[in-house]
């Protein structure tokens, strides 16, 4: 009964590449949160995906930053030319679908920019 | 701007005690209101979550007391134990899309 799973559990880049965050959801659930946490701050909201669409990206910084969630395979969320304000930890949380309120978090990815 | 306010920043109670931590929120339209405990290092887990159609939850020794017209909940720890040292975020959400909106966490410390 597997939890949210997230890789890599820590990356670190240097400025100028590209991240690339994994997230696979819990056993029967579609729709997938995208949370960054900023050190001793709380989470906010980055995006919202279900299978194949982008519902609500919102918290998404406009340039850089860009995630989906393809037919098959985990949710992605790529970071482009990274810069050191990108270092925190970056958590997804799924949902077993629309009317469920419930969203259980992955362990997160932490990422080091240098 | 925060959408969710979340008190103290921190506390320490002794074993045995009770942890309370607060939050308060604007939005009218949230309308489902969780409880995360985050250990460090860890993702949050869902701890209790509340809607508001009820005043009160309670699981264990863990509490959530809700009111709607104050648009405030808090969270009580009953028997605090050091197990229960973690950072504790409350958050809300409606059912427009069920982002969560989080607090700022309390880092709450038991003393044995």
């Amino acid at each position: 009964n597997a939890g949210v799973m997230q890789n890599p559990r820590h990356l670190v880049r240097r400025r100028g590449q590209e991240a690339r965050l994994r997230c696979s959801p819990m056993k029967g659930h579609s729709h997938v949160y995208w949370y960054r946490q900023l050190p001793e701050e709380g989470l906010k909201f980055m995006v919202y995906l279900q299978k194949e669409n982008i519902i609500d990206e919102s918290g998404m910084p406009k340039e850089r930053f860009s995630a989906e969630f393809p037919k098959e395979g985990p949710s992605i969320l790529r970071i482009q030319q990274v810069v050191r304000g990108d270092s925190a930890a970056y958590f997804c949380a799924s949902s077993p679908g629309t009317g469920s309120y419930e969203q259980y978090f992955g362990p997160g990815t932490r990422l080091t920019v240098t | 701007q925060q959408q969710v306010k979340q008190s103290p920043q921190s506390l320490i109670v002794q074993k045995g005690g009770i942890s309370i931590i607060n939050c308060a929120y604007e939005n009218t339209a949230f309308d489902y209101f969780p409880w995360y405990q985050q250990f460090p290092g860890k993702g949050p887990a869902l701890l209790i979550a509340i809607r508001p159609d009820v005043s009160e939850k309670k699981e264990g020794r863990f509490t959530i007391s809700f009111n709607k017209s104050a648009k405030q909940f808090s969270l009580h720890i009953m028997d605090s134990q050091p197990g229960d040292s973690a950072t504790y975020f409350c958050a809300a959400s409606d059912a427009n899309d069920y982002k969560l909106s989080f607090g700022a966490g309390t880092t709450v410390t038991v003393r044995a």
